[in-house]
């Protein structure tokens, strides 16, 4: 069975305390790996796509790397507003352009 | 960027009455928006995909009569809770896809719908 699973559940840090985010994923092909960050009652705000093992993707604190089975989110010297939930999401290969998704990692950086 | 504007972000209802959720992409033409539903502790679960000038398509389980899904033009998709009760209640939120992919979604800013 197709699924997405995200680890730790949640993480407290302190302000400048690096960690990595994980996402595991069985699917019988990937066409595409997403990571989203959510605020308490918001949407969703796409952040990176991975289409293949090896990639990487930067943006501020955050670089999303991809390998066959997992992707990781490392945040470097995370600030306080930083603090959301990532989620994680992996896009099969043929036609069905569903997303599964995974739980989500709630992050909390202390200042 | 693209900005997907939803409204409102907070509706309380009576039991049996219904509910429309307006779901907007402001500055870009979406001919695709997907419906989804989020519970505490658990992962988005995608209810519907709404497509313009066609009818939606539901997912297992999700009844059509019940969530209804209007896409009458490129810039506007409605999802319409009929007869809502207490187990309705939760976060609807809609997107919209860039480019063909499917995967990567503006998101609106989501519905709390409350159900008493």
């Amino acid at each position: 069975e197709d699924q997405v699973t995200q680890s730790p559940e949640a993480l407290r840090l302190q302000e400048g305390e690096s960690s990595s985010l994980n996402c595991s994923y069985t699917v019988s092909g990937l066409r595409g790996l997403f990571w989203y960050r959510q605020d308490p009652g918001k949407g969703p705000e796409f952040l990176f796509t991975l289409y293949s093992a090896g990639e990487e993707k930067e943006k501020e604190r955050l670089k999303a790397t991809l390998t066959k089975k997992e992707s990781f989110l490392h945040i470097t010297a995370p600030k306080p507003e930083d603090s959301a939930t990532y989620l994680c999401a992996v896009q099969e290969a043929g036609n069905n352009r569903k997303l599964i998704w995974g739980l989500g990692t709630s992050l909390a950086v202390n200042p | 960027g693209a900005v997907v504007s939803q409204h409102p972000s907070r509706v309380i209802c009576k039991s049996g009455t219904s509910v429309k959720i307006e779901c907007r992409s402001l500055d870009f033409q979406a001919t695709t928006m997907f419906w989804y539903r989020q519970f505490p502790k658990q992962s988005l679960m995608l209810m519907a995909t709404s497509n313009e000038g066609s009818k939606a398509t539901y997912e297992q389980g999700v009844e059509k009569d019940k969530f209804l899904i209007n896409h009458a033009s490129l810039t506007l998709s409605t999802l319409t809770v009929t007869s809502a009760h207490p187990e309705d209640s939760s976060f609807y939120i809609c997107s919209a896809p860039v480019g063909t992919a499917h995967g990567e979604l503006f998101f609106g800013e989501g519905s709390r719908l409350t159900v008493l």
